[in-house]
């Protein structure tokens, strides 16, 4: 019973560099999405999905990507580290429209 | 868009108060609201979910209550406890169930 897995927990990147943030859920979850943190920000959301294939942008998209192509994963791809994509990063799920959203334990990613 | 805002930002009470957290937002088309608690460090773990036809929502020594009319919430927690300290956060969902709107949480310390 794991629930939202998220890996790496911790990361440090070079600004420039890519990498990708990754979201696994085992609770056939149809509807995923990420967040970032940051003080005196709350939590944003970035990019979501309601379903394998279908994505669409949050709040916050500018410099991420995304993609779901099976239930489980929703990987989040940063394309060029900037040090403003320094925060830390929640992946979340859901079963359906306004259900209950259970969330990862969260990446800290910092960007120098 | 939807703005949540949360008060008092930040609230230390000594042990066996009972306490009143407080939410507000916007635009009352809201799907529902769920509470979360954020410990140091640590992800969201769900407290309350209230659905946008109920008034009220409990679950143990916690209450939420919800006017959507008025664009309210609030959570009420009896005699706490000093394991109740976190980070306590609202979030409101858009009208189609499948996006989250944070507020930026009320810090609660209860002292021993």
């Amino acid at each position: 019973n794991a629930g939202v897995t998220q890996t790496p927990k911790f990361q440090v990147l070079k600004t420039g560099q890519s990498m990708t943030l990754q979201c696994a859920q085992d609770m056939n979850h149809e509807y995923m999405s990420w967040y970032r943190q940051d003080p005196g920000m709350g939590l944003r959301l970035i990019h979501y999905s309601v379903g394998a294939g279908i994505t669409d942008q949050g709040e916050v998209p500018n410099g991420y990507n995304v993609s779901r192509s099976t239930t489980e994963d929703f990987p989040l791809r940063l394309l060029s580290a900037a040090p403003s994509q320094t925060s830390v990063y929640f992946c979340a799920s859901s079963y359906s429209s306004g259900a209950y959203y259970t969330f990862g334990s969260g990446t800290r990613l910092t960007v120098v | 868009k939807q703005e949540v805002t949360q008060i008092p930002a930040a609230l230390s009470v000594p042990e066996g108060e009972n306490l009143v957290l407080n939410c507000s937002f916007t635009d009352s088309a809201i799907y529902n609201l769920q509470w979360f608690r954020q410990d140091p460090g640590k992800g969201l773990t769900s407290l309350l979910l209230i659905q946008s036809s109920q008034r009220e929502q409990t679950s143990g020594r916690l209450n939420a209550s919800l006017d959507k009319s008025s664009g309210r919430s609030t959570l009420y927690i009896a005699a706490s406890q000093p394991g109740d300290s976190a980070t306590y956060l609202c979030a409101v969902y858009n009208n189609a169930g499948n996006m989250l709107t944070f507020g930026g949480g009320t810090r609660l310390m209860v002292k021993p």
